[in-house]
């Protein structure tokens, strides 16, 4: 059965830094990849999604995110993070049935 | 473009009540997703229309809740009779199509049940 893992509950990185987010699946097949932003009282806001091809995907307010399949992990990564960052970030494998993980809460310092 | 409009986005049941909330997809949008994201987990999809019919709702609680989609546009999800573990975030997406079309989330309904 497909699942998500997200290890870190609460990140907490000072504005400027940089930012990675930790994310590992199980899924039976070639997996379908996304990393979602959940801003407080907000839906869910797509940053990337991967498919297939180069395993380096970029998204959406500068962040990107890796997939290595040897490891079944897809981090979410920022060279600098900025205090609107700020949220919850969820990744999630899978397509019609998608799997979500429990989440990383990232708060960032001025 | 509009996006996925929910209503209401706030409500406050006693349990056994009943209660509902309705979903406006984006428009031209075949795939309806209800998801239910319990405070401090993951969204969890409850149902998943592909126009108005069901594609699975293997995760949906039969006994309590139900879900229509009956012209293939808007939605509603209903529980009945409410409990206190269904206090959650009724999130409602829409996406062209299924499989690796990009889901669009509405900002959500947060029930909760006293």
């Amino acid at each position: 059965a497909q699942s998500v893992t997200q290890p870190d509950i609460h990140i907490t990185v000072s504005e400027g830094a940089s930012l990675e987010l930790r994310c590992n699946y199980s899924y039976g097949a070639t997996p379908y990849l996304f990393w979602y932003v959940q801003s407080p009282g907000q839906g869910l806001q797509l940053l990337l999604k991967y498919f297939s091809g180069d395993t380096l995907v970029q998204g959406i307010k500068g962040f990107e995110a890796e997939f290595k399949r040897s490891q079944s992990s897809f981090n979410l990564r920022k060279p600098s993070v900025h205090w609107s960052d700020a949220a919850e970030y969820f990744c999630a494998v899978g397509t019609n049935d998608m799997r979500f993980g429990a989440g990383t809460r990232l708060t960032v310092k001025p | 473009e509009a996006g996925v409009a929910q209503s209401p986005r706030y409500k406050i049941i006693e349990k056994r009540q009943s209660v509902a909330f309705w979903c406006n997809p984006i428009s031209g949008h075949a795939t309806l997703y209800w998801y239910q994201q319990i405070l401090g987990q993951g969204p969890k999809l409850l149902i998943q229309f592909q126009n108005n019919g069901v594609v699975d709702d293997s995760q949906l609680p039969k006994d309590r809740f139900s879900a229509e989609r009956l012209k293939g546009v808007d939605s509603t999800l209903k529980i009945q009779p409410a409990k206190l573990e269904d206090s959650a975030v009724y999130l409602c997406a829409s996406s062209l199509g299924s499989g690796r079309y990009e889901q669009y989330f509405g900002p959500g309904t947060r029930l909760t049940v006293t």
